[in-house]
């Protein structure tokens, strides 16, 4: 597609349940992203992948949260037993990569997530 | 562990004028990217500018550019003859082949 898209952008869920998001990244961008903002907050990485290669989850902030990402292009992020603190905006971005990180982000409107 | 630090939460400018955005950072690594992203209302995050390390020039584009002082690690960007569309938050970020960071962002709010 044209730009990276984020299914849904919003979502009010109530506490303890499980939540999917969604990120469907720009065509031939092999690196994705997810990021959090909270708000008023600067963005939190949560997790990169990089074509077929081990992700790297060191950002990942709980066991409850995770992503994977199927066939190299469309990635979810899961949150499971959600918190009021998981609250946020949840951000993809993908970038193109070719052994250099010179690349900017082309970022998602991504997905409001309201915990109550 | 590297930072990304912006120490205006919020600044202000008039319309047509020159306002200049703050950031500094900390890092042991010698080949990273800099970067300028804008966040508007709508929420879409944009990619304004970028500035490789190794360079010493300043990247420009268009009314948007910066300040790149490698040895104090600072990354200012200055917006010229700004515009009421150049309201948003303004997020400065770090990227190396090991760290991604970015910034608390400054919220830019423009006066007409």
């Amino acid at each position: 597609g044209a730009g990276v898209s984020q299914s849904p952008s919003n979502k009010v869920t109530e506490k303890g349940k499980d939540v999917e998001l969604r990120c469907d990244p720009i065509s031939g961008h092999t690196a994705l992203y997810w990021y959090r903002q909270s708000l008023g907050q600067g963005l939190e990485f949560l997790i990169y992948f990089q074509g077929n290669s081990a992700p790297d989850k060191s950002g990942l902030p709980s066991d409850r949260f995770s992503a994977e990402r199927t066939g190299g292009s469309v990635s979810t992020l899961t949150i499971q037993r959600t918190q009021q603190e998981d609250s946020a905006v949840y951000l993809c971005a993908s970038s193109r990569t070719g052994g250099t990180f010179n690349y900017g982000y082309t970022f998602g409107s991504g997905t409001r997530l309201t915990v109550v | 562990a590297q930072t990304v630090t912006q120490s205006q939460p919020e600044m202000s400018v008039q319309e047509a004028e020159t306002v200049t955005l703050s950031c500094t950072y900390d890092t042991s690594e010698s080949d990273y990217y800099l970067f300028w992203y804008k966040q508007p209302p709508s929420r879409q995050m944009i990619l304004v500018i970028r500035q490789e390390a190794y360079k010493q020039q300043n990247a420009t584009e268009n009314r948007f550019s910066v300040n790149f002082q490698k040895a104090a690690k600072s990354f200012s960007l200055k917006i010229s003859d700004s515009q009421l569309g150049d309201a948003a938050m303004y997020f400065c970020a770090y990227r190396s082949a090991q760290q991604r960071r970015f910034g608390a962002g400054t919220r830019l709010t423009v006066k007409p």
